[in-house]
């Protein structure tokens, strides 16, 4: 069993729409988890970190975890074409590593 | 503030040929360093990482290797380049902490011809 599970998409939401990412993971024991964003060609910039069970709001994004069902997704309200980029979720490890899932594509169309 | 530098940005080299891509970062003291690469289309696959200086722990087994020579400077190094190497290379820091998130630098986009 994979450690962090994405769809891989293409999700693709209409400019203006809410989009929603998710994210399963198998470490009942995580306590904290990142999601990134990661425009083609580029790097992973981090855009939310979130350490307890609810939500956490920043602007237009709203990260919400749940333990209990260890599922963690991320909201982006009023997509804008400039969102379209591939968003990872990532929790630690152990051991100061970090695991990656392998990321959804979201197109926010015009 | 915090910054990572990572270069060369891109690289085209030889099979066959030698590797050292360099990563330094600034800002802070005694942070987690980490080498991951991502093939075309693909997820992250961590390679190195290391908690200290001279220590390195490595995650896959392959031709590569990395050193820490300086509490901030991180290393990595090929002797021999194979075409399965080509990817995008990644050097990321953290600070010390197990629930602390990764930041990465730019990036180089390798290419093994």
């Amino acid at each position: 069993q994979k450690e962090v599970e994405q769809n891989s998409g293409p999700l693709s939401v209409p400019e203006g729409a809410i989009a929603s990412l998710n994210c399963t993971y198998s470490d009942r024991g995580s306590q904290s988890f990142f999601w990134y964003r990661q425009y083609s060609g580029k790097s992973p910039e981090l855009i939310m970190f979130i350490y307890s069970n609810g939500d956490k709001e920043d602007g237009r994004f709203t990260a919400q975890l749940n333990k209990a069902s260890q599922y963690v997704s991320l909201l982006i309200r009023d997509s804008q074409p400039s969102d379209s980029a591939t968003y990872l979720c990532a929790f630690p490890g152990g051991y100061q590593k970090v695991t990656f899932g392998t990321g959804t594509k979201l197109q926010v169309i015009p | 503030s915090q910054t990572i530098h990572q270069w060369p940005a891109t690289l085209v080299q030889p099979v066959g040929s030698p590797l050292s891509l360099e990563c330094t970062v600034e800002g802070t003291s005694n942070p987690n360093l980490y080498w991951y690469r991502q093939a075309a289309g693909r997820g992250l696959q961590l390679l190195f990482y290391s908690v200290g200086i001279g220590q390195i722990s490595s995650e896959v087994p392959q031709n590569l290797s990395a050193s820490r020579p300086q509490d901030r400077q991180f290393i990595l190094s090929s002797k021999k380049l194979l075409l399965s190497d080509s990817g995008f290379y990644l050097c990321a820091w953290s600070r010390t902490g197990e629930a602390s998130p990764l930041h990465f630098g730019n990036g180089t986009r390798l290419t093994v011809t």
